[in-house]
């Protein structure tokens, strides 16, 4: 069975400032790592994947995260946010790249202040 | 990267009627797709795996008689909300997948009254 953890709920964050989201996983088995936005009132946008190779991924829109397979974590940074980046962000995991069931996390909502 | 669509955005209805959802993959083939619940402030909640030809597999708890799922083509999959009550209203999500990821659709908001 798999499991993902994001431990913060909410993470407020002054606009321009750097952020990271935890997400740690667990997996008996080779994992496939995904980050998901969701904007308000719309539904989900896949942000970035980790299937495998470089374990630093990247997205278009300046986010990054890092497989980490000693501590079973993928979190997720920014070096600086704008307005624009307040959604709520879920991390997920598969055992089957993606393709099949894909186990979600509760969610992070990022919140970024003027 | 590949569009999903979902119909209708939102709907209304009373309760005791039927609601039926419909989820597409625009620019590719599917021949499984998958349906979420949504519950506010929470994370998805898979219901079921609609397999294109045959069944679908429910999640343990899903009432399959009650959600039914229909995967009539490779690029279109429909899931029933039968005698619909309040506490089946929430936001309902399909997704698709390919070799790379899922991709989903914009999500129904469904509300009994």
């Amino acid at each position: 069975a798999q499991s993902v953890t994001q431990l913060d709920s909410q993470v407020p964050v002054f606009e321009e400032a750097p952020v990271e989201l935890r997400c740690n996983y667990s997996s008996s088995v080779s994992v496939y790592l995904f980050w998901y936005v969701q904007y308000p009132n719309q539904g989900l946008q896949l942000l970035l994947k980790y299937l495998s190779g470089s374990t630093l991924v990247e997205s278009i829109n300046g986010f990054e995260a890092e497989f980490n397979k000693s501590q079973t974590s993928f979190h997720l940074r920014k070096p600086s946010v704008h307005i624009s980046d307040t959604a709520e962000y879920f991390c997920a995991v598969s055992d089957e790249g993606g393709y099949q069931k894909v186990t979600f996390g509760t969610g992070t909502k990022l919140q970024v202040i003027p | 990267g590949a569009v999903v669509s979902q119909h209708p955005s939102r709907v209304i209805c009373k309760s005791g009627t039927s609601v039926k959802i419909e989820c597409r993959s625009l620019d590719f083939q599917a021949t499984t797709m998958f349906w979420y619940r949504q519950f506010p402030k929470k994370s998805l909640m898979l219901m079921a795996t609609s397999n294109e030809g045959s069944k679908a597999t429910y999640e343990q708890g899903v009432e399959k008689d009650k959600f039914l799922i229909n995967h009539a083509s490779l690029t279109l999959s429909t899931l029933t909300v039968t005698s619909a009550h309040p506490e089946d209203s929430s936001f309902y999500i399909c997704s698709a997948p390919t070799l790379a990821a899922q991709y989903f659709g914009p999500g129904t908001r469904l509300t009994v009254l």
